[in-house]
């Protein structure tokens, strides 16, 4: 089993439908990121949660509403997408705190989105 | 803000022969982490190698390598021997020591070995 699942590996939706993301991560960590990758592009953090608590939102439009009910869970709830919103949505855990070590981020396999 | 190029969007290597691939980053701070992922086709990112830019020493790991050049913002990654398991997109990262989650990537480089 991996350290950090997600659920569903692909999703089609239409630009009406509401659909959510799932993630989890069975690695002890504290602090779970979204992560958009689009191709021929760098990756693109969208929301850091702490503890529960969200610490960063980049700029993201209203239509992604992450949620994060305890350390081990994220969600990314979806409402009105478009198509430019089409990539593969990467969930990613570490533990909060940095030092000299630096905190690796691990990250789930994606769920490949394409919105109609 | 902190960026980091990729300038080799794609690379070939011969199975057991040895590939370098680029990364250069741009910053103000004077001690940061550094890192190279793969990402194979089944899509799961994986660290391969980690630097510490306060160490003069490039990391190792087993048939990876990196050629950390501080003064010139370079992190090159080394990989000897290549092996079929080893065709994947490689991505190259940055991090701050004062935003532990803010990670900055690289567009990636996909990197192809013949057998």
């Amino acid at each position: 089993e991996t350290g950090v699942t997600q659920t569903p590996r692909h999703l089609v939706m239409g630009m009406t439908n509401k659909k959510s993301l799932k993630c989890e991560q069975h690695l002890g960590h504290n602090a779970m990121y979204w992560y958009k990758q689009s191709a021929k592009k760098p990756l693109e953090l969208m929301f850091v949660y702490n503890f529960k608590e969200q610490t960063e939102n980049n700029s993201v439009p209203s239509r992604f509403s992450p949620e994060c009910p305890n350390s081990s869970h994220l969600f990314l709830h979806l409402h009105t997408l478009q198509p430019e919103d089409s990539a593969l949505y990467l969930c990613a855990s570490s533990h909060v705190s940095g030092g000299p070590v630096g905190n690796i981020q691990y990250f789930g396999a994606g769920t490949r989105l394409s919105v109609l | 803000a902190q960026t980091v190029t990729q300038s080799q969007p794609e690379m070939s290597v011969q199975e057991a022969e040895t590939v370098t691939l680029s990364c250069t980053y741009d910053t103000s701070e004077s001690d940061y982490y550094l890192f190279w992922y793969k990402q194979p086709p089944s899509r799961q990112m994986i660290l391969v190698i980690r630097q510490e830019a306060y160490k003069q020493q490039n990391a190792t790991e087993n048939r990876f390598s990196v050629n950390f050049q501080k003064a010139a913002k370079s992190f090159s990654l080394k990989i000897s021997d290549s092996q079929l398991g080893d065709a994947a997109m490689y991505f190259c990262a940055y991090r701050s020591p004062y935003n532990n989650n803010d990670m900055r990537f690289g567009a990636g480089t996909r990197l192809t070995v013949k057998p």
